[in-house]
Order: C-alpha cells, then sequence, then structure tokens
C-alpha cells in the first residue's frame, strides 16, 4: 500500500471525545475516499472528496461525523463524541483526477479506533 | 454498479495456480472489473483491473469472458502469502461521482503447505 500514508495507525479514545484521522493521497492525487470497517464485517463506503469539495457523503453517518480535503494538508476524517459504536478499522484510498477514470483506488494501511 | 458473486472460500496448494471465479451477470458496457484483496488486518491491495480484455501484470492474470458476464482472477503460483480475502468489484470508473467501491463479501483464499 505504498504512497498513501494514514496517521495514526492505532488510535483510543474515551466515550464524548474527538477522534481525527488523517489521509495523505499518494503524490499528485487529488481524489480521496474514506471506508470503514466495523468488526467481522466487510468494507463500507463512507465519502468521496476532490480538493475543497465533497463529491458523495452518501456513507456518511448523518451526526457527528464529517470530512474535508483542503487545499494544502491532508484529508481528515473527524469524528465527534465517539461512542463505543464507532470502533472500527477506516481506510482511505486515493486516485487520480478526472481524465483517468479506470485508474485503480490505492488505499492506505487504516486507523484502527478504539473506543473506551 | 453491476453486483458480484463470489464463492465464500477456496483452499489452494501452495505452489499451485489458484483460479478465483466472479460473475457479474448484469455489468454494463462502460462497467470494468477490478479485483482486490485485503490481508488480515491490512488495507485492501489493488490487483488487477480490466475492460474488454484479458489482463495480466506482475500478481495475476484476469481472464474477462466474451460476454462479460463472469470473470477469472488467477494467481499463477500461490504462496502462503496469498492467503487474503479476495473482492471483485465492478464499477464505472472513478471520474466525478462513479467514486465509491462497493465490498461484497469476497472469497476467503487459504494456501496451504
Amino acid at each position: 500500500n505504498a504512497g498513501v500514508m494514514q496517521n495514526p495507525r492505532h488510535l483510543v479514545r474515551r466515550r464524548g471525545q474527538e477522534a481525527r484521522l488523517r489521509c495523505s493521497p499518494v503524490k499528485g492525487h487529488s481524489h480521496v475516499y474514506w471506508y470503514r470497517q466495523l468488526p467481522e464485517e466487510g468494507l463500507k463506503f463512507m465519502v468521496y472528496l476532490q480538493k475543497e469539495n465533497i463529491i458523495d457523503e452518501s456513507g456518511m453517518p448523518k451526526e457527528r461525523f464529517s470530512a474535508e480535503f483542503p487545499k494544502e494538508g491532508p484529508s481528515i476524517l473527524r469524528i465527534q463524541q465517539v461512542v463505543r459504536g464507532d470502533s472500527a478499522a477506516y481506510f482511505c484510498a486515493s486516485s487520480p483526477g478526472t481524465g483517468l477514470g479506470n485508474q485503480p483506488q490505492h488505499f492506505g494501511d487504516g486507523t484502527r479506533l478504539s473506543i473506551l | 454498479d453491476a453486483k458480484t458473486t463470489q464463492p465464500p472460500s477456496m483452499d489452494c496448494a501452495e505452489g499451485r495456480a489458484a483460479n478465483l471465479p466472479c460473475n457479474h451477470s448484469t455489468i454494463s458496457g462502460n462497467e470494468y472489473v477490478y479485483w482486490y484483496r485485503q490481508i488480515h488486518s491490512q488495507g485492501p491491495q489493488y490487483i488487477i483491473h480490466g475492460l474488454k480484455n484479458n489482463e495480466t501484470n506482475e500478481m495475476a492474470s484476469l481472464i474477462i469472458t466474451e460476454d462479460r458476464k463472469s470473470s477469472t482472477l488467477i494467481l499463477p503460483h500461490a504462496t502462503l502469502r496469498d492467503t487474503a480475502v479476495y473482492y471483485c468489484i465492478v464499477n464505472r470508473g472513478f471520474t466525478d461521482s462513479w467514486g465509491k467501491l462497493q465490498f461484497g463479501a469476497g472469497t476467503q483464499v487459504v494456501v496451504t503447505p
């Protein structure tokens, strides 16, 4: 999974705290995607962003979750007031911009979020 | 995006070829077939993709039937490190609003010595 960097690799939070997950895409990629994998479940799409724009957030929970991909810096997935059910592995992927539509998404190794 | 059907599990002997089938009978003309795998606790790893023609890279070969309703991923010489869940995904490609990959349950491949 060379190229997509996620940090931290492991994050422990207590209920009610905020969690911030960071993702630096492959150099030159302008599209970022976030996925969540709950324990013993499959990967589920959360949100798709291009620089400074949210393209598709159909998989995002309606409350407490937000994502951004600023002009400068990494993409951030933010979870406010975390609950035990937020414990999961969160994966980020990136792909090149428009015009290279069949190019695959490349994934990072994820952030494992544990809520105490 | 079209749905895919894969067997839940398969075993393969080390050193032998592993042939992983995938059915995508509702695939449309502009949809690609992508294969990823996920080794335990790691992020999904891209393997290969194709549209109509068979494809080969350093990891695997992808055979797509002429009617495009099914495909087979071939790992030519399976090693223990190929033990993983393999996902077959059909997608129109990652432009504009076609961003999401829809992961199913995949095929759990276990390579045995």
